[in-house]
């Protein structure tokens, strides 16, 4: 069965310094991983997937992913916070079958301290 | 930009009372979904919606919910009689074609306090 594993339920950066979220993820098949986020009083937006293909995913707002099949990890990066980026962060497997439902990591939460 | 609406933003209700929870789902969206998240837990799926039948549903959704689309616009989940561990945050999801080639689209969540 699929699982999603998030590192760390609360990070804190310095606005500028590098963000780095960690997600790992148990799947017998090829997944499918996704990064959302979620910013207070609003539902969650799909940051960047993989599917198939190059395993460096370049998202909205600066973030990217990388996918590391050797070490079921897609973590999520960006090289520079911004206040803005502040929210709460899921990663998500989609199960292999024909209704499309996701699975999700518990969640972190991203601080940016000025 | 279009957008998955959900109402009430938050519900509160009685232990064994009914309670429905309404999403407006992107209009030409046909895959449609509810997942929960009970505070300092995970999302979790609940129920997938596709060609006006449950298409996959999980252990949680058990004969205490059920799903419908009356109107061809709205998506309602209805929870017949609470309990207190149904309070969590309801998510409405929709989707154009099936995922994951095609993005889920979230609405804001309702969040049912259950007392």
């Amino acid at each position: 069965a699929q699982s999603v594993t998030q590192l760390g339920s609360h990070v804190s950066v310095s606005e500028g310094a590098l963000v780095l979220l960690r997600c790992n993820y148990s799947s017998s098949v090829p997944p499918y991983l996704f990064w959302y986020v979620q910013y207070p009083n609003q539902g969650l937006q799909l940051l960047l997937k993989y599917t198939t293909g190059a395993t460096l995913v370049k998202g909205i707002n600066g973030f990217e992913a990388e996918f590391k099949k050797s070490e079921t990890s897609f973590h999520l990066t960006k090289p520079s916070a911004h206040m803005s980026d502040a929210a709460e962060y899921f990663c998500a497997v989609s199960v292999t079958s024909n209704t499309g439902k996701l699975i999700f990591g518990q969640g972190t939460t991203l601080q940016v301290k000025p | 930009e279009p957008e998955v609406t959900q109402t009430p933003s938050h519900q509160v209700t009685q232990m064994g009372q009914e309670v429905i929870l309404r999403c407006v789902p992107i209009s030409n969206h046909l895959y449609f979904y509810w997942y929960r998240q009970i505070l300092g837990q995970k999302v979790e799926f609940l129920v997938s919606f596709y060609n006006n039948e449950i298409s996959e549903k999980s252990e949680i959704f058990d004969d205490q919910f059920s799903v419908e689309r009356p109107d061809g616009s709205n998506f309602t989940l209805k929870i017949r009689s609470t309990k207190l561990e149904d309070s969590a945050m309801y998510f409405c999801a929709s989707s154009e074609r099936l995922p994951p080639s095609y993005e889920q689209y979230f609405g804001p969540g309702t969040r049912l306090t259950v007392t």
